[in-house]
Parts: C-alpha cells; structure tokens; sequence
C-alpha cells in the first residue's frame, strides 16, 4: 500500500525557517518524480515544488522561489522541503504528492505550517 | 492567481448532472494532459480523471473527463450527496515549467 507521511509542520515567526519532510512506503520511491503542494486555510490548492526521481530535474513556483528548496533521499525514501525566510501567506497545509506522469495520483495526509509572530 | 479558471460554484438535484469547465491556454491544457482531483471537505485531494479521460481504479463511471482545444471539462452524472466536495483541474504549463491547478468548483447537491 503506498503511504506517504508528511512531518515538520508547526508554528513560526515571519522570516524563520522550517523543514518538512515527507516519508514514503509502499512502491519503489526512486523511480516516482515528487512533489510539494498547499492548501492556505480556505483557499484552493497551489502546487510548490517538483523533483525528478533522481533529483536532477527542479521546479518552484514563483511565490517560494529562492526562498524554499525541495530536495530527496533515495536511500531513506524521503522528500523534504526547506523553508526559509517564512511569510504570513505561507501559512497552509503541505501535502506531498507522487507523480505519475503527468498526475498525482497519491497525497499525503498534509502537515500544517502557521507563520504568524 | 490561477492561470486556470473554473466556476466558483455548480450545483443541481440529486441522480442529475453537473459539468465543470476548466478554461486554460496554449501552454498548458493546449498540449498537455489535464487531471482532476476531488476533495470531500475536511479531507485530502483525491485524482479522480487523468490523462483527460482515464478514471483511476475505483473511481466510478458516473465522472467523466474531455479535453477540447484550450479547455478541459469534468461531467459528473446520477449526482450524489457524496459528491459534494471542491473539483479542481490540473495540468503542467510548458510556459511556466510549473504545475497549475484551476481556481477550484464547490459542487452542490440540491
């Protein structure tokens, strides 16, 4: 069964950092390009960040771009996502996704990230 | 903002149909795959149409998916108080090199 667990979440002042972590099971993690998507807390969903299966591919979204970097271990079949210099509209619920082709097709219970001093 | 545009809100009785529209560009329902995900309240998305027309294993086949030009429509038939939920596209954007969902439809049950 494909489980994907997401961690890291919690509150934190404007301009602090935050690593989230995303721990998968269930299918072969290497070979499944991942993501990062948020929900804000009433709001529609917004998609993060991309990493290929074997990291050498990345993409952000312009509103975390040089601010969050999204990075994998193979080894330990993990995503993670820094998050530096923190804002108040980051505050969401980040869910990760595997991608299958051009869908994500299983999604992470999400873990909640509150900015707010 | 969105690149993708969906109706705020459908709504109809029970056992009739909804569809959505899901209006993008060139860059990205033009030559890409669109998916769509549903999500009940209070829980995380779920796909439910992929590769614009393709249900999931367990996904039942009262929800459809087409693709036409610039834009993509999700069709749900025999509607269900279950089906409540918001309805959102998705697709890449070869412009962008980015994912983009659609703003995101709220489906009623009368």
């Amino acid at each position: 069964e494909v489980q994907l667990v997401e961690s890291g979440g919690g509150l934190v002042q404007p301009g602090g950092s935050l690593r989230l972590s995303c721990a998968a099971s269930g299918f072969t993690f290497s070979t499944y390009n991942m993501n990062w998507v948020r929900q804000a807390p009433g709001k529609g969903l917004e998609w993060v960040s991309y990493i290929s299966g074997g990291s050498g591919t990345i993409y952000y979204a312009d509103s975390v771009k040089g601010r969050f970097t999204i990075s994998r271990d193979n080894a330990k079949n993990s995503l993670y996502l820094q998050m530096n210099s923190l804002r108040d509209d980051d505050t969401a619920v980040y869910y990760c996704a595997r991608a299958s082709g051009s869908y994500f097709d299983f999604w992470g219970q999400g873990t909640l990230v509150t900015v707010s001093s | 903002q969105s690149v993708l545009t969906q109706p705020p809100s459908v709504s109809a009785a029970p056992g009739q149909k909804v569809t959505i529209s899901c209006s993008g560009s060139s860059s990205n329902i033009g030559n890409k795959y669109v998916s769509w995900y549903q999500q009940l309240p209070g829980t995380v998305p779920k796909l439910l149409i992929y590769e614009n027309n393709k249900r999931p294993s367990g996904i039942p086949d009262r929800f459809s998916g087409s693709k036409s030009g610039t834009s993509a429509t999700l069709g749900i038939t025999g509607l269900q108080t279950g089906d409540e939920a918001d309805y959102y596209c998705g697709t890449w954007d070869s412009s962008l090199s980015t994912y983009v969902f659609g703003t995101g439809t709220k489906v009623t049950v009368l």
